[in-house]
């Protein structure tokens, strides 16, 4: 089982859908959670970043945490042809160095106008 | 806002020449790394330092050497470049806090896409 499981979609929705990307772990040491949006050829850009298990809203994003399920979600409220990327979840734990990050696959979102 | 900048956007060079990856940070973070993406293979950890002339391996280091003099600065060396090292490489940074709270997710440079001829 790999560490971090998302779904590589590609994932096409209509403009204004509501989009939920997820992402399953299987390490419960992860303390820390993020979501990054990455355009071609460019590198992933932090969108949300959550302490543990709760909700945290910024704008059109919603990132929600179950730490018991072992599961992370990204919500996308009113989607726009600008959201079209592949978005990565990330989650870390300390360890004696710093922080030991693991990515997702990604999964490519397409929103068509 | 946090700025991680790579020397170069686009790269190319020659089968066994020797290839230097710029990264420097502007906001005095400990924790420094370089990864590799690939299609389908997604982000692959390659090396990362957490001081001055520290660093440890990731999970693909072969072919690969770094070099960390100065904190915002870090460095990713292809002793002999091959073929197969044709990817995108990305720079990234991170605080490391001694609050469990208080730690920082990392922060990603644009990107290198480098291929070897």
């Amino acid at each position: 089982q790999k560490e971090v499981e998302q779904d590589p979609g590609p994932l096409s929705v209509p403009e204004g859908a509501i989009v939920s990307l997820n992402c399953t772990y299987s390490n419960s040491a992860f303390q820390y959670f993020m979501w990054y949006r990455q355009y071609s050829r460019k590198g992933p850009e932090l969108l949300m970043y959550t302490y543990s298990s709760g909700n945290k809203e910024d704008g059109r994003f919603t990132a929600q945490v179950d730490k018991s399920s072992k599961y992370i979600s990204l919500f996308i409220r009113d989607s726009q042809p600008s959201d079209s990327a592949t978005y990565l979840c990330a989650m870390s734990a300390r360890d004696n160095y710093g922080q030991n990050f693991v990515f997702g696959p990604g999964t490519r979102l397409s929103v068509l106008p | 806002d946090v700025k991680v900048t790579q020397s170069s956007r686009y790269l190319v060079k020659r089968t066994g020449e020797k290839v230097f990856l710029e990264c420097v940070q502007d906001m005095d973070h400990e924790n420094m790394f370089w990864y590799r993406q690939d299609p389908g293979l997604g982000l692959r950890l390659i090396y990362f330092s957490y001081d001055v002339k520290m660093k440890e391996k990731g999970d693909i280091p072969e072919g690969y050497s770094v070099s960390r003099e100065k904190k915002e600065r870090f460095s990713l060396i292809l002793e002999s470049a091959s073929t197969n090292q044709t990817s995108m490489y990305l720079c990234a940074s991170s605080f490391f806090g001694q609050e469990v709270s208080s730690n920082q997710p990392q922060h990603f440079g644009d990107g290198t896409r480098l291929s070897i001829l």
